[in-house]
């Protein structure tokens, strides 16, 4: 069964500073994996996700993650926060065949302090 | 293009009270997930339609779960008895099939905060 850890529950960054929010998972075939955004009473809003190809991907708002196979890993990237980058980010995986469920980490709340 | 929307917004319930959700998808979006997301956890898939037929239910607690998409477009969820567990945000999301030229990128609606007393 595939699953996902978030290592940390909170991460502070200062405004124009770099970000990493970290994601590893767990699958039994190939990995399709997503980041996803909440804010404050608000829905899951889609960042970026790996599919086949670049290592590195592209996303919403200056986002880009970069796919490690030999490490299991989908760390969320950003080279300079921004206050309003502050919210609830999540990760999630499912296998690239059939109709397997997304599954989604605990989440990680990103603090930017201006 | 509209996202998928949800109604209503926020809803509290006394223990053992019924509640039902609604949602529409994004149009053309073929299939229609329910999550479950309690407070400080990720989403967790309830019920996965495809058209109007289910995928996927493994998940939902089927003493007090319910959902139907009953012409493969809207879609309802229902709790019969509620529970104080229940309390969480119920999210809608839907997406298109790899097979008719989607991506399996998923998109949510603003989802239904519930408050069981």
């Amino acid at each position: 069964a595939q699953s996902v850890a978030q290592p940390e529950d909170q991460v502070n960054v200062a405004e124009g500073n770099p970000l990493t929010v970290k994601c590893t998972y767990s699958v039994s075939g190939n990995p399709y994996l997503f980041w996803y955004v909440q804010y404050p009473n608000r829905g899951l809003q889609f960042l970026l996700k790996y599919i086949t190809g670049d290592n590195l991907v592209k996303g919403s708002y200056g986002f880009e993650a970069e796919f490690n196979k030999s490490q299991t890993s989908f760390h969320l990237k950003k080279p300079s926060a921004l206050v309003s980058d502050s919210a609830l980010y999540f990760c999630a995986v499912r296998e690239d065949s059939g109709n397997t469920p997304l599954v989604f980490g605990k989440g990680t709340r990103l603090s930017v302090i201006a | 293009e509209a996202g998928v929307a949800q109604s209503p917004r926020y809803k509290i319930i006394e223990k053992r009270q019924s509640v039902a959700f609604w949602c529409n998808p994004i149009s053309g979006h073929a299939t229609l997930y329910w999550y479950q997301q309690i407070l400080g956890q990720g989403p967790k898939l309830l019920i996965q339609f495809q058209n109007n037929g289910v995928v996927d239910d493994s998940q939902l607690p089927k003493d007090r779960f319910s959902a139907e998409r009953l012409k493969g477009v809207d879609s309802t969820l229902k709790i019969q008895p509620a529970k104080l567990e229940d309390s969480a945000v119920y999210l809608c999301a839907s997406s298109r099939p790899r097979i008719r030229g989607g991506t399996d990128t998923q998109y949510f609606g603003p989802g239904t905060r519930l408050t069981v007393l």
